[in-house]
């Protein structure tokens, strides 16, 4: 069971905008920053988003995230086909102590 | 650029110790920037932080852990490395070292390494 709540999947049409969802607590995402991975599967996750909205070097900005109280969301505009994998939100949880991550949502194109 | 990468056996027994190391290139592990972690990933499941060591060996465990994990850090080396011991079929998974920053997100990870723990 995951700290953080996410849908196990999503999906839409290539050129679509989709949005995945994270939920958590006053202890994680309401007093701390967001961090969004996508991961391949197969392979290693890759930083897509760090507080809250930032993008890594590389990262198109059809990526795009916001945070508001104890949710998070991920906005993938202008869908593509290698954006299908699994996206995980994580964030500092001050209970306990360390960081912690969404149980992942499965982004499927159609 | 700076790159991760983990090394250790593929297959443990039960009751054993699970260790791995985290190989690190291209940069030094002794910086005042990152924290080293390790995160795991069981077949076709989510991420669980294990824990992680500053340069200065200072760590910090996951608490369902923390009395089987010992993370440590061979600076000369450049490595970091994770001790897990008595182990089970709950702990087979994809071990991820990783690099971290203070207001905690993981900014960089090693491709990962698939153990399992069977007899």
């Amino acid at each position: 069971q995951s700290v953080l709540t996410q849908s196990p999947s999503a999906s839409g049409p290539p050129g679509q905008r989709v949005t995945i969802s994270c939920s958590g607590s006053s202890s994680n995402i309401g007093s701390n920053t967001v961090s969004w991975y996508q991961q391949v599967p197969g392979t290693a996750p890759k930083l897509l988003i760090y507080r809250n909205g930032q993008r890594p070097a590389g990262v198109p900005d059809r990526f795009s995230a916001s945070k508001s109280g104890t949710s998070a969301s991920l906005a993938i505009s202008g869908l593509q086909s290698e954006d299908g994998a699994d996206y995980y939100c994580g964030a500092w949880d001050d209970s306990l102590n360390g960081p912690v991550f969404g149980g992942g949502t499965k982004l499927t194109v159609l | 650029q700076v790159q991760l990468q983990e090394s250790g056996p593929g297959l443990v027994k039960p009751s054993e110790t699970l260790s791995l190391r985290c190989s690190v290139s291209g940069g030094s592990v002794r910086t005042e920037t990152y924290y080293w972690g390790w995160v795991r990933q069981p077949p076709g499941k989510g991420l669980e932080w294990i824990g992680d060591i500053f340069h200065t060996g200072r760590t910090n465990y996951n608490p369902s852990l923390k009395s089987r994990v010992i993370v440590s850090i061979d600076t000369p080396r450049n490595v970091f490395s994770l001790n897990l011991r008595s182990v089970t079929a709950a702990d087979t998974a994809v071990y991820y070292c990783a690099r971290a920053l203070d207001d905690w997100f993981f900014d960089l990870w090693g491709r990962g390494t698939l153990v399992i723990v069977s007899s």
